[in-house]
């Protein structure tokens, strides 16, 4: 069965750090979502690319967060500089079009100390 | 304003009742497709099923099953004979043509079957 791969699973960094997490959606899904979810809450969108076009990046803390996806394939989320309370489960997840659910990968667990 | 509640925060039964999960949601567009997503411990969403906005008819899948209702605005989630598998928080979520089909989700219902 297709799965959308993230990596790395945790990831532990230092406030004021940069940090990198990676995504890589099912092969011809040309919808990718980055969500974060904080402890005990929902997960709430972060940025939307459809191929490699931002469609929707209003949620998305600009001054600290950037995402890319170059290609229309994979796609990379980071934080720079990290701050405490950027801890959270960072979601990627990919559709084919928008009648279908979303596929999600397994997730970063990000910890800032 | 939320567009998905969900009311029950934390529901704990014993192994084999039957156990059901809220969901109310809000929206103006005529089209939009209503989820749910079982969160093991383990971190990752796990999609449950899908049900788009004209298509009101309930399903059953193994042990579980869904009531969607428009004219309550609700798309409550049952299952039948929990196991202590079925541990998990579980998210019902909005997606609405009007917004790119962004998802909404709830806060989520935190499931916990005693064994």
């Amino acid at each position: 069965e297709a799965e959308v791969a993230q990596s790395p699973r945790y990831k532990i960094t230092e406030k004021s750090q940069a940090v990198a997490f990676w995504c890589d959606p099912i092969s011809g899904h040309a919808t990718l979502y980055w969500y974060r979810q904080i402890l005990g809450q929902g997960p709430e969108l972060l940025v939307q690319f459809q191929d490699e076009s931002v469609v929707d990046d209003s949620q998305l803390p600009k001054d600290r967060f950037s995402a890319e996806r170059l290609k229309g394939v994979d796609s990379t989320l980071k934080i720079q500089p990290a701050e405490l309370g950027d801890s959270a489960m960072y979601l990627c997840a990919s559709r084919r079009d928008r009648e279908d659910g979303y596929t999600f990968g397994s997730g970063t667990r990000l910890t800032v100390v | 304003a939320q567009k998905v509640t969900q009311a029950q925060t934390e529901i704990s039964v014993v192994e084999k009742e039957d156990v059901t999960l809220d969901c109310v949601y809000e929206t103006r567009d005529t089209t939009y497709y209503l989820f749910w997503y079982k969160q093991p411990p383990s971190g990752e969403l796990v999609f449950l099923i899908r049900r788009n906005s004209f298509d009101e008819q309930n399903e059953i899948s193994g042990r579980y099953s869904w009531n969607f209702q428009k004219s309550t605005s609700s798309f409550n989630f049952t299952i039948t004979a929990s196991q202590v598998v079925d541990s998990a928080v579980y998210f019902c979520a909005l997606s609405e043509a009007g917004t790119g089909n962004q998802f909404y989700f709830g806060t989520g219902t935190s499931l916990t079957v005693i064994p």
